[in-house]
């Protein structure tokens, strides 16, 4: 089992450019999330799926979309980056009955 | 409230050393508090976690204690090794919902 994977690992924008992360787990779990982390911040929710089919917003969600394609995929995607949305993104993947969160190895994201 | 407010920011230990890492909550609804673990360059890992009807739990030389009239929770580590600097997350849920991450504790361990 790869657990919880997320490509690209590495990425630089230019302001105004659009991409999207991908995030897949193979661990049949329901819910899925996307957090960024920045210095001093934690991790700060964007977007999750509580399972497939739903997606709702999280604490920091202006600027970024989600889309839950099946119950292994849950993408984010930057319309128009903006060089406040540098940060590193992580998946992260929870089964319907247990509370631990399964994280990706992340993405680092700037945009310039 | 949904905050978690966690300290120190940073934290440096000798080997062999106690470290202790706090944190503090205000909604009384969480009912899930697990700790995380994340070394460089990786995504954050569940270490220990603890629910509010016990007021301590221990694995290994990690023990979190729990004090739920305070609102607070702790993350204590025994006989600290080089191999456990890391930065340390605490956390809060109730089951179900969405986690709230403490900022974070860098830890050093000097050798």
């Amino acid at each position: 089992n790869a657990g919880v994977t997320q490509t690209p690992k590495f990425q630089v924008l230019k302001t105004g450019q659009s991409m999207t992360l991908q995030c897949a787990q193979d661990m049949n779990h329901n819910s899925m999330y996307w957090y960024r982390q920045d210095p001093g911040m934690g991790l700060r929710l964007i977007y999750y799926s509580a399972s497939e089919g739903t997606t709702d917003k999280g604490e920091v969600p202006n600027g970024y979309n989600v889309s839950r394609l099946n119950k292994r995929e849950f993408s984010l995607r930057l319309e128009s980056a903006a060089p406040s949305q540098t940060s590193v993104y992580f998946c992260a993947s929870r089964s319907g009955e247990g509370d631990t969160q399964y994280f990706g190895p992340g993405t680092r994201l700037t945009v310039l | 409230q949904q905050q978690v407010k966690q300290s120190p920011q940073s934290l440096i230990v000798q080997k062999g050393g106690i470290s202790i890492i706090n944190c503090a909550y205000e909604n009384t609804a969480f009912d899930y508090f697990p700790w995380y673990q994340q070394f460089p360059g990786k995504g954050p890992a569940l270490l220990i976690a603890i629910r509010p009807d016990v007021s301590e739990k221990k694995e290994g030389r990690f023990t979190i204690s729990f004090n739920k009239s305070a609102k607070q929770f702790s993350l204590h580590i025994m006989d600290s090794q080089p191999g456990d600097s890391a930065t340390y997350f605490c956390a809060a849920s109730m089951r179900g919902f969405k986690t709230i991450f403490g900022a974070g504790t860098r830890l050093f361990v000097k050798a």
